[in-house]
């Protein structure tokens, strides 16, 4: 069964970076696109972009261009997330979920990200 | 961006049917595809796919779940409300990028 496995919660100060992991199992990973996923309570879901893990081709929500770096690690299944200059508004629970077509079929279990001096 | 607007909240009781509604900016439709797609997530968890397309079933979700919609207008219908069921429920729409995410309905007992 298709499984994503999302690294633990993190705590960074402002102004810093944080690099985040999903490693995916049950499927072959170059076969699906990967997405992310932001989560908070005021502003809810936000898509932030997707890769093809074949290509390593990215697309990305205006809003998060310049913020996150999406890769991949074909090697180990591996989808990665970097996020950079980080403020109190990057703060929030991170997914990645794979692409169905359009929709996001199956979920990580996500990350939070705390960002705090 | 195209928007989703959801009611916040939605009580229902047990056994009743629970009907909720998500509306588009504009139309989310492209011939006969409804690009309007349903989840639901419980306090802790990550969202679960229930629906795409607006009306299609996602692998292992029961029936008593059920989509329908087209345009700008789309309901998620849960019939009977189980006790399992009460969570927060998102519509999301692929007709444009970025795919946006309604507010979310929270589903409540009466």
């Amino acid at each position: 069964q298709v499984q994503l496995q999302q690294s633990g919660a993190e705590l960074v100060k402002p102004g810093t970076s944080v690099k985040l992991s999903c490693k995916a199992s049950g499927y072959t990973f170059t076969s699906n696109h990967m997405n992310w996923i932001k989560q908070t309570t005021g502003q809810g879901l936000e898509w932030i972009g997707i890769i093809n893990p074949g290509s390593g081709g990215t697309s990305y929500n205006v809003k998060f261009k310049g913020k996150a770096t999406l890769t991949v690690d074909k090697s180990s299944s591996t989808a990665f997330m970097q996020l950079s200059s980080l403020t109190p508004e990057d703060s929030a629970v991170y997914y990645c979920a794979t692409e169905g077509a359009g929709w996001f079929a199956y979920w990580g279990q996500g990350t939070l990200v705390t960002v705090s001096s | 961006d195209i928007v989703l607007t959801q009611s916040p909240a939605l009580a229902v009781s047990l056994g009743q049917r629970a009907t909720i509604s998500c509306r588009a900016s504009q139309s989310v439709s492209i011939s006969r595809y409804n690009l309007m797609h349903w989840y639901q997530q419980k306090p802790g968890q990550q969202p679960k796919l229930l629906i795409y397309r607006a009306s299609n079933l996602a692998s292992g979700i029961p029936a008593r779940f059920s989509g329908s919609g087209s345009g700008t207008d789309f309901t998620l219908t849960i019939n009977p409300v189980q006790a399992d069921d009460i969570a927060t429920y998102y519509c999301q729409q692929s007709r444009e990028s970025p795919p946006t995410f309604g507010g979310g309905t929270k589903l409540e007992l009466k």
